[in-house]
Parts: structure tokens; C-alpha cells; sequence
């Protein structure tokens, strides 16, 4: 079975720009989280999409969103890059979120010059 | 909400060695998992453990849900083990809304030939 898969894998854009990052779950699963990691924060959640519907949001400005496809494939956006955007973006896939185990795709590395 | 912390934040290693790396989470969880993240960003899956202990090759995980944490051992420790350990609880279902993996900043291992 195909593991998560996330384009693209490197990114470089600059201020003022926006951007859009793409997720293909394990098939069969139905839930999408996305995480922000950056060296001082760690890993901070972002959002949850299960069925095409925002499950679950972080603390995030609204320059950040993102949306689901009916088979399961999601979508990010970020509106206005910021230099403080520059990130690696992950993605994690599972059967139906909440308690079930969470599988991470390899990542987009953002950087915001 | 849940606070998670990993202890040691760094780690050194001569190959062969042994080691302990310890996740402590402030409240009851509904599930715990750990991450291996290479050197490359990709977050590996090691174990989903909500209690007990489980064994994969060198690596087992043990967690002690009553006593709120989990350990993580690593046996004749090779250069390939070296990155970041992170251990992620998911939170309990009355949580609501607020329903998400919670991350500890992780283990930071260098092993050396």
C-alpha cells in the first residue's frame, strides 16, 4: 500500500506571495492533518479535514487554509507568504483521525525570501 | 490542556550503546505514539502504544498509563538511529473539539561510529 505523498517536496517563494501544498492520504483513509514544524516551535497543528469537512483548527491566522477533496486528497493554502512562514509542512494521514494511529508524509520544505 | 515532555532534549551515543529516552504527558491520553524524524524531515511511525509494552527489533516502548508516561529503549544503538524521537499523545475524547496528537519537542540523538 502507497504511504502519504506530498508535493512538492521543496518550495522557495517570497514575501507577499501565496502558495498551495498538496497531500495524497493512504488509501482508505479519510482523515488529513496538517502540521507546521520550525525549529523553535516543533510540531504545531494546524488543521484536520475528515469527509471534506474542517474537523479540528490550531492557532493559526486565517492566512492559513485548506480544504478536501472527496477522495480524501487535501489541499493547503497560505495567503501573504511572511518570512516567518518558512517552515517544513507535514502532512498526516489516518483511517478516521482522533485516536487512530496517524501516518506522516515526507514533506514540503517552505522558505520565504 | 496536556503538556508532554521528553527527556533527555539531547542525546550522544557511541555505537553499541544503549539507551532510555523517557515522554512524560500531564493528564490522561487516549493513545501515544513515537516518531522517529531522519535527518531528511520524514517523521518515521515506531510505535502505537497506548499501555503495555511492544517490541519491534532493537526499539521497544513501554507506557504506564496510570503513571502518566512511556519509555523508549533503544538497544546496540547503530548510526542510522540518530535524529529526533518525538513522542505524541492523542487527547482523550471528551476533549471535545479539541481532539489532536499533542507533541513533546522531542530527543535529539547522535549516535557515533
Amino acid at each position: 500500500k502507497a504511504g502519504v505523498t506530498q508535493t512538492p517536496r521543496y518550495l522557495i517563494k517570497t514575501r507577499g506571495q501565496q502558495v498551495t501544498l498538496s497531500c495524497s492520504p493512504i488509501s482508505g483513509h479519510r482523515s488529513v492533518s496538517w502540521y507546521q514544524q520550525t525549529p523553535g516551535q516543533g510540531l504545531q497543528f494546524l488543521f484536520e479535514y475528515f469527509s471534506e469537512t474542517q474537523r479540528n483548527k490550531g492557532n493559526f491566522p486565517g492566512r492559513f487554509s485548506g480544504r478536501q477533496f472527496s477522495n480524501s486528497r487535501s489541499e493547503m493554502n497560505v495567503s501573504t507568504l511572511e518570512l516567518g512562514d518558512s517552515a517544513l509542512y507535514l502532512c498526516a494521514s489516518s483511517f478516521r483521525g482522533e485516536n487512530n494511529e496517524q501516518f506522516f508524509g515526507p514533506g514540503t520544505r517552505l522558505t520565504v525570501l | 490542556g496536556i503538556q508532554v515532555e521528553q527527556s533527555p532534549p539531547d542525546l550522544i551515543l557511541q555505537e553499541g550503546a544503549n539507551s532510555t529516552l523517557r515522554c512524560n504527558f500531564s493528564d490522561s491520553v487516549n493513545n501515544l505514539q513515537w516518531f522517529h524524524q531522519n535527518p531528511w524531515g520524514q517523521l518515521i511511525n515506531l510505535f502505537y502504544i497506548p499501555s503495555g509494552t511492544k517490541q519491534n527489533g532493537r526499539l521497544s516502548a513501554t507506557t504506564v498509563a496510570t503513571e502518566r508516561y512511556s519509555l523508549l529503549y533503544i538497544s546496540s544503538s547503530q548510526t542510522t538511529d540518530s535524529g529526533v524521537y518525538f513522542c505524541a499523545v492523542h487527547t482523550h475524547p471528551n476533549a471535545g473539539n479539541n481532539r489532536k496528537l499533542i507533541w513533546g519537542l522531542g530527543t535529539s540523538l547522535a549516535v557515533n561510529p
